[in-house]
């Protein structure tokens, strides 16, 4: 069973706009992390945030966490071409399980010129 | 600088052949972790290992062995391919524990079919 849930599944937007990507989580969480994945290739880190976290930023990432609504956002500001890609989150448990990370089915995002 | 090294990149077994998907990583990470990705359902952890000698077992372990005799190492066995193991497999490593900015280095994946 997957622990992360990103909403929306699909988003499509043009160069400039934000794009804001969410996921929700059943379990308490040690951490919450977000990866990119280009089409055919290996997943790559953007960022972590911490369960005593609540906002991190990133260049153009922007990530948050609400513990208690079990929710996490990315937002990507002024998006570009470049951008197309799938994101996904990640959560890591707590009691030593937080190198373990379960993935969320992703959210594919198109940026049109 | 290799990071974390899958082979091979393409891979089509008959049902019921066994193989061995490798993956290396030159970056003294003591967590490696194998991933299958399917369409749609992200990634499903098929087993990790948080050191030489230790490995357990993630959500969808059935028909994979995985062995961890160095830290550098960390094969994958199928044992009798399965149309269901169709799938594209990713590894990655990371440090135990969370620094900063820390997260997973994965490998480029290995696509398999299994005819």
């Amino acid at each position: 069973s997957q622990q992360g849930e990103e909403d929306p599944q699909a988003l499509s937007i043009q160069e400039g706009e934000n794009a804001t990507m969410n996921c929700s989580y059943k379990t308490s969480i040690n951490n919450l992390q977000w990866y990119r994945q280009n089409s055919g290739r290996g997943l790559v880190h953007l960022i972590l945030i911490r369960s005593n976290e609540r906002e991190k930023h990133s260049g153009r990432l922007r990530v948050t966490l609400d513990t208690s609504k079990k929710s996490s956002s990315l937002l990507i500001t002024a998006s570009r071409a470049a951008d197309t890609a799938s994101y996904f989150c990640a959560t890591g448990g707590v009691s030593g399980g937080y190198n373990k990370l379960i993935f969320g089915a992703g959210t594919r995002l198109a940026v049109h010129p | 600088n290799a990071g974390v090294t899958q082979t091979p990149k393409f891979q089509v077994l008959k049902t019921g052949q066994s193989m061995t998907l490798q993956c290396a990583q030159d970056m003294n990470h003591e967590y490696m972790s194998w991933y299958r990705q399917d369409p749609g359902m992200g990634l499903r952890l098929i087993h990790y290992s948080v050191g030489a000698g230790i490995t357990d077992q993630g959500e969808v372990p059935n028909g994979y062995n995985v062995s961890r005799s160095t830290t550098e190492d960390f094969p994958l066995r199928l044992l009798s391919a399965a149309p269901s193991q169709t799938s594209v497999y990713f590894c990655a490593s990371s440090y135990l524990g969370t620094g900063p900015g820390d997260g997973y280095t994965f490998g480029s994946g290995t696509r398999l079919t299994v005819v």
